[in-house]
């Protein structure tokens, strides 16, 4: 498995709303990662995990919440979002970073 | 601090063109270079890498090679294909292994 895989795909939900986007890797891949990606712009990077700590928070706002229940999962808590924080949010891994970063197909949020 | 400069395009070429993208950095010590792909509705995919001055990095028929000198990384295709259609991103990450910075990308239409 050569693959990370996001959940959902895309995602509607309203400034009140809780919700959760998941990614996994069966890689055995040491770090993942969060980025958000705003139309016609390059990734941003959100959040870093290594060994299933966190080790990187790129100040992001804390109705952003980052969790990683085990070294193959990484979920991202959402609560009460804005409407600018519609985009499209991608999950990476990595064994080593010089090897390159494997990305998921990302989860397109859009907030109402 | 570390930056990446790409043309941002759109590029546009006819099938069986010759493709450059020029991409130039600026960073501390030896970083090693990247250049992603990410076609519509997409995530990024490793496209291909370089670790040291002088490496070419190589696949699917796109070249780029490390150049110190001219702080550079081009990638180069010989003949394009309508398939190769997509958002380029050259991406650096800094000797440390801690800090993966992404250009802003270079929007390619191929049409037949």
């Amino acid at each position: 498995d050569t693959e990370v895989t996001q959940t959902p795909k895309h995602l509607v939900m309203g400034m009140t709303n809780k919700k959760s986007l998941k990614c996994e890797q069966h890689m055995g891949h040491r770090a993942m990662y969060w980025y958000k990606q705003k139309a016609k712009k390059p990734p941003e990077l959100m959040f870093v995990y290594s060994y299933e700590k966190l080790s990187i928070n790129e100040s992001v706002p804390s109705r952003f919440s980052p969790e990683c229940p085990n070294s193959s999962l990484l979920n991202l808590h959402l609560h009460a979002l804005q409407p600018e924080d519609s985009a499209l949010y991608l999950c990476a891994s990595s064994q080593e970073p010089n090897y390159g970063y494997t990305f998921g197909s990302g989860t397109r949020l859009t907030v109402v | 601090g570390n930056s990446v400069t790409q043309m941002e395009g759109p590029v546009t070429l006819s099938e069986e063109a010759f493709l450059t993208i020029n991409c130039t950095y600026t960073a501390t010590g030896y970083p090693s270079l990247f250049w992603y792909v990410q076609y519509p509705g997409e995530g990024l995919q490793l496209l291909l890498k370089a670790t040291k001055a002088d490496d070419k990095g190589s696949n699917k028929g796109f070249e780029a090679t490390y150049r110190k000198e001219t702080t550079s990384f081009h990638l180069e295709k010989g003949s394009v294909q309508v398939s190769d259609s997509a958002v380029y991103f050259c991406a650096l990450l800094d000797n440390y292994g801690q800090n993966f910075v992404f250009g802003p990308g270079t929007r390619l239409s191929v049409l037949p």
